[in-house]
């Protein structure tokens, strides 16, 4: 199986700040990437694909990019509606796997 | 608008069998392939399978197969997931997840989960 390595496993920061949450592949996973955020008790939402795709009705202020095993996610001007935890997971080889996730906090 | 609804948690002794059901709504169900996700507590994400849209097709994570059996009554727009010879491992929450047509294995909706807890 891939191994995917997400970091950091955790994170604070001010409102209005960039973040970046990196993920990382055991071996090449051409683009087969997505992220996930996942809300306080509620379930994963989808907010890229294929490394660089904006999920529909995702904000703007959401980007992904990498290629290779270097993928990474950016979240410009950070609101408090985005404290959660993002997950990547790795949908290049059989069976999907994802990174142990990032869980983001307000400072 | 999409709706997973998963039903069928609870606790359950170990060695036993637990099967779970995902209603689906808001979408034409027949046209998706479907899985499950599970998330044990305070951990992360574990694919466990997928099933295709006519049911001819079935994967699962090796480390899961003898244990987990995924089907689908289209029918009835509903998923089921049943569990056997659970163990203290097996105790997470259990999300049905519709495959999106963006890709293979990325899921672009989800239910709000089935709780699952293995305990004597």
């Amino acid at each position: 199986d891939i191994q995917m390595t997400q970091s950091p496993a955790s994170l604070s920061a001010s409102l209005g700040e960039t973040v970046t949450i990196e993920c990382r592949a055991s071996e090449d996973i051409y683009n087969g990437l997505a992220w996930y955020q996942q809300k306080p008790g509620k379930s994963p939402q989808l907010l890229i694909y294929n490394a660089n795709s904006l999920h529909t009705g995702v904000p703007s202020r959401f980007s992904g990019s990498g290629s290779g095993t270097q993928y990474s996610l950016k979240i410009n001007s950070l609101q408090s509606e985005d404290v959660a935890s993002y997950f990547c997971q790795q949908y290049y080889d059989y069976p999907p796997t994802f990174g142990s996730g990032t869980k983001l906090e307000i400072k | 608008e999409v709706k997973l609804v998963e039903s069928g948690g609870g606790l359950v002794q170990p060695g036993r069998s637990l099967k779970l059901s995902c209603a689906a709504s808001g979408f034409n169900f027949n046209d998706y392939w479907m899985g499950w996700v599970r998330q044990a507590p305070g951990k992360g994400l574990e694919w466990i399978g997928e099933i295709n849209k006519d049911s001819s097709t079935i994967n699962y994570t090796p480390s899961l197969k003898d244990k987990f059996t995924i089907s689908r009554d289209n029918a009835q727009n509903t998923l089921y997931l049943q569990m056997s010879k659970l163990g203290s491992e097996d105790t997470a929450i259990y999300y049905c997840a519709r495959e999106s047509s963006l890709g293979y294995y990325v899921m672009d909706a989800w239910g709000q989960g089935a709780s699952v807890t293995v305990s004597s």
